[in-house]
């Protein structure tokens, strides 16, 4: 069981290039999300997914794009890279133990990608 | 809206020396609390959560947190810290019904030897 995992662990792009960054999670958890950490900022939510097939915006969503097109991927795209968006990514995934009360989840983050762009 | 505040960005302390990690919470509904920890190089892991109940919650590690509505508190703390405990914490609320987890801007504890 390997939790959540993240690909790649590093990135260095210049301005202007695209990228990928893949997540992938074995536990059958119907959340997941990604979020960026800057200094000083805490995690901030980029985007997340409630399952297979849907994404909604988080607190920070422009210039990314994300995808959920199988359940244990969550896709997290950069079309045209800047360097504001110079960052470690986290993505994390969640269960619902309780269906009546989604904000009870416990999020699993995965380790995380540390992108420069240059 | 909610937002997190904490208030110490850096918490140094030696080994074995009590430590209070403190959180406030602003927020016009209800919340659960969390406190997460990030070990070096490391993604974050739940430490402990508070949805109902005792408004004391423990992990398994000796910290514990206390639920203050009146205050709108959920303050960390642990009465002897060891090296290990050298981390990141993060305290995080999430609004009722809803699917956001809301982060504070995170504590850098250091144990000193």
């Amino acid at each position: 069981n390997a939790g959540v995992t993240q690909t790649p662990k590093f990135r260095v792009l210049k301005t202007g290039q695209s990228m990928t960054l893949l997540c992938a999670q074995d536990m059958n958890h119907e959340y997941m999300y990604w979020y960026r950490q800057d200094p000083g900022m805490g995690l901030r939510l980029i985007h997340y997914s409630v399952g297979e097939g849907t994404t909604a915006k988080g607190e920070v969503p422009d210039g990314y794009n994300v995808s959920r097109l199988k359940k244990q991927n969550f896709l997290l795209g950069l079309e045209s890279a800047a360097p504001s968006q110079t960052s470690v990514y986290f993505c994390a995934s969640s269960y619902r133990p309780d269906s009546r009360k989604p904000s009870t989840d416990t999020q699993y983050f995965g380790p995380g990608t540390r992108l420069t762009v240059l | 809206a909610q937002s997190v505040t904490q208030l110490d960005s850096q918490v140094p302390v030696f080994e074995e020396a009590p430590v209070e990690l403190r959180c406030n919470y602003s927020s016009s509904v209800s919340v659960y609390l969390f406190w997460y920890v990030q070990y070096p190089n490391q993604g974050l892991q739940l430490l402990l959560k508070y949805l109902s109940g005792s408004t004391l919650v423990e992990s398994i590690n000796g910290f514990e947190a206390e639920f203050n509505k009146s205050q709108t508190s959920f303050h960390l703390r642990k009465p002897s810290v060891h090296i290990s405990d050298t981390a990141e914490y993060f305290c995080a609320v999430s609004p009722y019904n809803t699917d956001k987890l809301i982060f504070g801007t995170g504590t850098r504890l250091q144990v000193f030897p």
